[in-house]
């Protein structure tokens, strides 16, 4: 496997339902970012890991909880979703953010994700 | 906070035609710039990024300007082709946050 991987990428889900979207990269990265993209609305940054610590949380309910074991990988957990939480959500992978030069994002294919 | 703005929403052009989209931004205080293609319901994939330090970069049919001061940043795709087909995303980075613009969706007719 190389670059970002995502898993599922489709998930349909009903409100009360638990689940998790997984995301591994395989670049050598120690930051990892989630991304929500809503139809026809920007990218919308949810968290951010860097060296497994959380170093944003960019007002995201808290019926999304993110986890991060170590540096290749990333967790989005869900619990008691509403229908508007639908839209693709994207991982994303870069060096450290520590310096001017580093941030290039490597984004994973996403996992669209339905919630009914 | 930051806002990024990408002109047209929509460009539908004959294959051979060079494309121009534009971006631009509010904070000229920006790390990079990056110019991502998503195809639908598909990932992002990164095609340029340009350091602030930076007026341009280039790569194949590709190329990115940025003018820091005043906020914008061009993408031309020279002698265009029905797979240049896309949605194409502009973002800027302050520290290490990427804030991204809506889109442009180009189409090129065979």
């Amino acid at each position: 496997e190389t670059g970002v991987t995502q898993t599922p990428r489709h998930l349909v889900m009903g409100m009360t339902n638990k689940k998790s979207l997984k995301c591994e990269q395989h670049l050598g990265h120690n930051a990892m970012y989630w991304y929500k993209q809503s139809a026809k609305k920007p990218l919308e940054l949810m968290f951010v890991y860097s060296l497994e610590e959380r170093v944003e949380n960019n007002s995201v309910p808290s019926r999304f909880s993110p986890e991060c074991p170590n540096s290749s990988h990333l967790f989005l957990h869900l619990h008691t979703l509403q229908p508007e939480d639908s839209a693709l959500y994207l991982c994303a992978s870069s060096q450290d953010p520590g310096g001017a030069e580093a941030y290039e994002q490597y984004f994973g294919p996403g996992t669209r994700l339905t919630v009914t | 906070k930051q806002e990024v703005t990408q002109i047209p929403a929509a460009l539908s052009v004959p294959e051979g035609e060079n494309l121009v989209l534009n971006c631009s931004f509010t904070d000229s205080a920006i790390y990079n710039l990056q110019w991502f293609r998503q195809d639908p319901g598909k990932g992002l994939t990164s095609l340029l990024l340009i350091q602030s330090s930076q007026r341009e970069q280039t790569s194949g049919r590709l190329n990115a300007s940025l003018d820091k001061s005043s906020g914008r940043s061009t993408l031309y795709i020279a002698a265009s082709q029905p797979g240049d087909s896309a949605t194409y995303l502009c973002a800027v980075a302050n520290d290490y946050k990427l804030s991204f613009g809506a889109g442009t969706t180009v189409t090129v007719r065979a």
